[in-house]
């Protein structure tokens, strides 16, 4: 089946840092990919949609300079939480949907568990 | 606006059936997912509905009336790893998945 793969696991850093979140699609090719955060108890909330070789569509309330997304190739997209703060400690996960499945099912990565100190 | 609602925690007796509901209220419908979520760790995809009806898959089936904007999530012979939280998400108009926020499931010996 289609496996997406998410990097770092896990990630502790200072307030003030950026960090950087990688996403593949290990077996399959994804033109678009989803970033999406979790904060504990609460549903999934879609960030961004990233598109390879355009810009992403960000949703409502989310800053685009404060997230920036790069989707540089058909596998890989990367989420770059800049000038992190304690309040953006949530756990992060992306997803691609699969060529296969029922109308573009969506393939989740494991995520991201992010703490800023 | 877009809503979905589920029971926010139930509980179950090991080897018992379960049924999780879903109702939704969203701007289209291009179809319906239900996914499993364990602790601390990414949805996986258990079932999808776009037809009125019920899909069977194994021990989990999942049920669709998009007249009455309502599912049912089925899971037969519980077994203890089934603990987890069951997400339902709607596929609205723009073919985004609006999700609901999760139904904690308990699962007692």
């Amino acid at each position: 089946g289609a496996v997406v793969s998410q990097h770092p696991s896990w990630v502790i850093c200072k307030s003030g840092t950026s960090v950087k979140i990688e996403c593949r699609s290990l077996d399959f090719q994804a033109t678009t990919m989803f970033w999406y955060r979790q904060f504990p108890k609460q549903s999934l909330m879609l960030m961004a949609t990233s598109n390879e070789g355009s810009k992403a569509t960000y949703e409502q309330g989310v800053e685009k300079d404060k997230f920036l997304i790069n989707h540089a190739s058909l596998t890989l997209s990367t989420l770059t939480v800049t000038s992190a703060h304690p309040e953006d400690s949530s756990f992060y996960i992306c997803s691609a949907p699969t060529p296969s499945g029922p109308d573009n099912e969506q393939f989740f990565g494991p995520g991201t568990r992010l703490t800023v100190l | 606006g877009q809503n979905i609602d589920q029971p926010t925690e139930m509980t179950a007796t090991e080897g018992a059936i379960v049924q999780i509901n879903c109702t939704y209220q969203t701007s289209g419908f291009n179809g319906l997912f239900w996914y499993q979520q364990h602790a601390g760790e990414a949805p996986t995809f258990l079932s999808y509905n776009v037809l009125d009806g019920l899909e069977e898959k194994g021990r989990f089936s999942s049920f669709l009336s998009r007249s009455k904007g309502y599912s049912y999530l089925l899971l037969k012979e519980l077994q203890m790893k089934d603990s987890a939280s069951y997400l339902c998400a709607v596929k609205d108009s723009n073919y985004q998945l609006i999700w609901g926020a999760g139904t904690k499931l308990i699962i007692k010996p």
